[in-house]
C-alpha cells in the first residue's frame, strides 16, 4: 500500500501571499495525483488532477507540479476563500490513499 | 449538472448493520466507476470502496474488507454500501464520489453513520 504524506500539517499564510504546499508518495505514481480542497462542512472540491491540471472552475492561482514522489501544491495570492484544509490523493493503482491533510490558516 | 443525493445514515449499535445509498443524476451513471469515501468527525479522508461499471471488479480498504459490500444498480442509477459488523471507528461521513467527469469530480452532501452504544 502506497503511503503519502503532506507537510506541513499547518501552514500560516497573510492574504494575498503566496502558499506551498508539499505531498511525498511512498513510492512512485507518476502523475496520478490529485489535490482537494475542504472547507469546513463541506464536501472536498478537486482542484488538480493528474499532478498539474486544473479542474473546472479552478482559479489559475492554484497550481500543482511534480512527478513520481515529491508534489507541490501552489497558491499565489491567497483569498481569503483560500483559507482551508487540504489533500492529496493518488490514484496509482488500489486502495486509493489520500494524504493527511494540510491546514491553510490566517496568519 | 451532475447530482449525488446520499441516504441511509443513522444511529446504530456495535455490531449492526447500515445500507447507504447514493442516488446520482446529471451523467451516464452506467458508463463510470464508482466511490465511496468517508471523514470520521475531526479528521481526514479515507477512501472506502470502488465499484467499476458493468460491477467487473470492486475493491476495498483494508479497514472494511470482509464486513462492508459496495454494489450498484445501474437501472435506478443508485450507488449501494452495505455495512456489516460496525464498529466505534466506522463512525463517519459517508460520501459517494464520482470519478473524473467533464473535468471535475463529484461529491454528494454526504450521509453520517454513527456507531455507538
Amino acid at each position: 500500500e502506497i503511503v503519502m504524506t503532506q507537510s506541513p500539517a499547518t501552514l500560516s499564510v497573510s492574504p494575498g501571499e503566496r502558499a506551498t504546499l508539499s505531498c511525498r508518495a511512498s513510492q512512485s505514481i507518476s502523475s496520478n495525483l490529485a489535490w482537494y480542497q475542504q472547507k469546513p462542512g463541506q464536501a472536498p472540491r478537486l482542484l488538480i488532477y493528474g499532478a498539474s491540471t486544473r479542474a473546472a472552475g479552478i482559479p489559475a492561482r492554484f497550481s500543482g507540479s511534480g512527478s513520481g514522489t515529491e508534489f507541490t501544491l501552489a497558491i499565489n495570492s491567497l483569498q481569503s476563500e483560500d483559507f482551508a484544509v487540504y489533500y492529496c490523493q493518488q490514484y496509482y493503482n488500489w486502495p486509493r490513499i489520500f494524504g493527511p491533510g494540510t491546514k491553510v490558516d490566517i496568519k | 449538472e451532475v447530482q449525488l443525493v446520499e441516504s441511509g445514515g443513522g444511529l446504530v449499535q456495535p455490531g449492526g448493520s447500515l445500507r447507504l445509498s447514493c442516488a446520482a443524476s446529471g451523467f451516464t451513471f452506467s458508463n463510470y466507476g464508482m466511490n465511496w469515501v468517508r471523514q470520521a468527525p475531526g479528521t481526514g479522508l479515507e477512501w472506502v470502496s470502488h465499484i467499476t461499471s458493468s460491477s467487473s471488479a470492486i475493491y476495498y480498504a483494508d479497514s472494511v474488507k470482509g464486513r462492508f459490500t459496495i454494489s450498484r444498480d445501474d437501472a435506478k442509477n443508485s450507488l449501494y454500501l452495505q455495512m456489516n459488523s460496525l464498529r466505534d471507528e466506522d463512525t463517519a461521513v459517508y460520501y459517494c464520489v464520482t470519478p473524473l467527469i467533464d473535468y471535475s469530480v463529484h461529491w454528494g452532501q454526504g450521509t453520517l453513520a454513527t456507531v455507538s452504544s
